[in-house]
């Protein structure tokens, strides 16, 4: 079955610091990823996915993310924090079904001043 | 409407009352998907509506937990003898349902239940 797991579920960065967010997964088949941001008192919205096509897909407010097949990895980057940054990251995965969004359990970044 | 829309926004309950969440996709999307955000946990997923087609269940906890969805348009969660573990954050969320689940789902803003 599909799953997503992501490492540490807190970072904190100083701003204009490089921002790393790991997300590895668990697939038999091509994956299907995504990565989605809540800000704070905010509902989630989509920062990027990933569909089979190129293996760097760049997303809203600067984020990036690159599929790695031989390291099972799906890791969100931005070059530089801001500190409108803040808030909680999750990657997800679909079922093997294809519709069913499987979701990691989050990491909330912290952006230093 | 611009987006996803949910209510109440909160709501809170004794536990072995019955609580219905009501969820307003937007207009022409499909698909419909509810979650479930425990405090600190990722979401979780509960059921899963397309078109007329029969609904994926198969998140739903317990058969205390059902949804309804009219068509496309509105879709309720309903609670039944609610319990102190269905305290959380539900999630409801619409997608144009045209390339099943990679197209991209839209959420609203979420209704916080908290039983007591």
């Amino acid at each position: 079955a599909q799953s997503v797991t992501q490492l540490g579920s807190h970072v904190s960065v100083s701003e204009g610091a490089l921002v790393l967010l790991r997300c590895n997964y668990s697939s038999s088949v091509p994956p299907y990823l995504f990565w989605y941001v809540q800000y704070p008192n905010q509902g989630l919205q989509l920062l990027l996915k990933y569909t089979s096509a190129a293996t760097l897909v760049k997303g809203i407010n600067g984020f990036e993310a690159e599929f790695k097949k031989s390291e099972t990895s799906f890791h969100l980057t931005k070059p530089s924090a801001h500190m409108s940054d803040a808030a909680e990251y999750f990657c997800a995965t679909l079922n093997t079904g294809g519709f069913k969004t499987i979701f990691g359990a989050g990491t909330r970044l912290f952006v230093k001043a | 409407g611009a987006g996803v829309s949910q209510s109440p926004s909160n709501k809170v309950t004794e536990k072995g009352k019955d609580v219905e969440l009501r969820c307003d996709p937007i207009s022409g999307h499909t698909a419909l998907y509810w979650y479930r955000q425990r405090l600190g946990q990722g979401l979780e997923f509960l059921i899963y509506f397309q078109g007329n087609s029969a609904p994926d269940k198969s998140g739903l906890p317990s058969d205390r937990f059902s949804a309804e969805r009219t068509g496309e348009s509105v879709s309720t969660l309903t609670i039944q003898r609610t319990q102190q573990e269905d305290s959380a954050v539900y999630l409801c969320a619409s997608s144009s349902g045209t390339a099943r689940g990679t197209d991209t789902q839209y959420f609203g803003p979420g209704t916080r239940l908290t039983v007591l």
